[in-house]
């Protein structure tokens, strides 16, 4: 059975930093894409990051760009997103989730097929 | 950036056909994934590729894409398909997954 397990939110200041990891399971994690979705309180999901099976690529939305960082340890089964400069509107419960599809020549076709249960990141002071 | 658009809320009495649209320039070249999120809980994907359904999602949930707007229908609805629907999409052009607004399906 597939489980997405995240840990690591909670209650940080305005520019301060948080680490928020996913232990993965039921699975070969390591021949999986990854990505981070959140979901602000009372809002719609925005997807955050991806990061390659080997950790070479990774993308970010425009908003988190220069201030998160995902990163996986494929010999852990464990995918991680570093938050710094955190800001009140980054706040939200924080999903981890496993990407299918593929790629043509021309585009790819990406979605989500398993969702951890989130974990909630407040920013407030 | 690429946006997709759904109405805010549908409203259905059960046992009718609940049909929920995602609005995008020329959605019909991109493939459409649509999650299920019930309150308090992770989303769950319900169609993916347009209209293809994972297992053990019912046979009433089906889905259409063409054109300008893709369509998650629901057949013989029950009240526990009311829930939060989320469209979405990965824009090649930038690298981003790209959700529709959600919609909420109220079931009467």
């Amino acid at each position: 059975e597939v489980q997405l397990v995240e840990s690591g939110g909670g209650l940080v200041q305005p520019g301060g930093s948080l680490r928020l990891s996913c232990a993965a399971s039921g699975f070969t994690f390591s021949s999986y894409w990854m990505s981070w979705v959140r979901q602000a309180p009372g809002k719609g999901l925005e997807w955050v990051a991806n990061i390659k099976q080997d950790g070479s690529e990774k993308y970010y939305v425009d908003s988190v760009k220069g201030r998160f960082t995902i990163s996986r340890d494929n010999a852990k089964n464990s995918l991680y997103l570093q938050m710094n400069s955190l800001r009140a509107e980054d706040t939200a419960v924080y999903y981890c989730a496993r990407v299918r599809g593929y790629c043509s020549s021309t585009s790819c076709r990406y979605y989500f097929d398993y969702w951890g249960q989130g974990t909630l990141v407040t920013v407030s002071s | 950036s690429y946006v997709l658009t759904q109405p805010p809320s549908v409203s259905v009495a059960p046992g009718k056909t609940a049909r929920i649209t995602c609005g995008g320039n020329n959605i019909g070249s991109k493939s459409v994934h649509w999650y299920q999120q019930k309150p308090g809980q992770a989303p769950v994907l319900v169609i993916y590729y347009d209209s293809d359904r994972p297992s053990g999602i019912p046979e009433r949930f089906s889905g259409s894409n063409s054109g300008n707007t893709a369509t998650l229908t629901i057949s013989r609805v029950e009240a526990g398909d009311e829930a939060d629907y989320y469209c979405q999409v990965w824009d090649s052009s930038s690298d981003h997954a790209v959700f529709g607004g959600g919609t909420q399906l109220t079931v009467l």
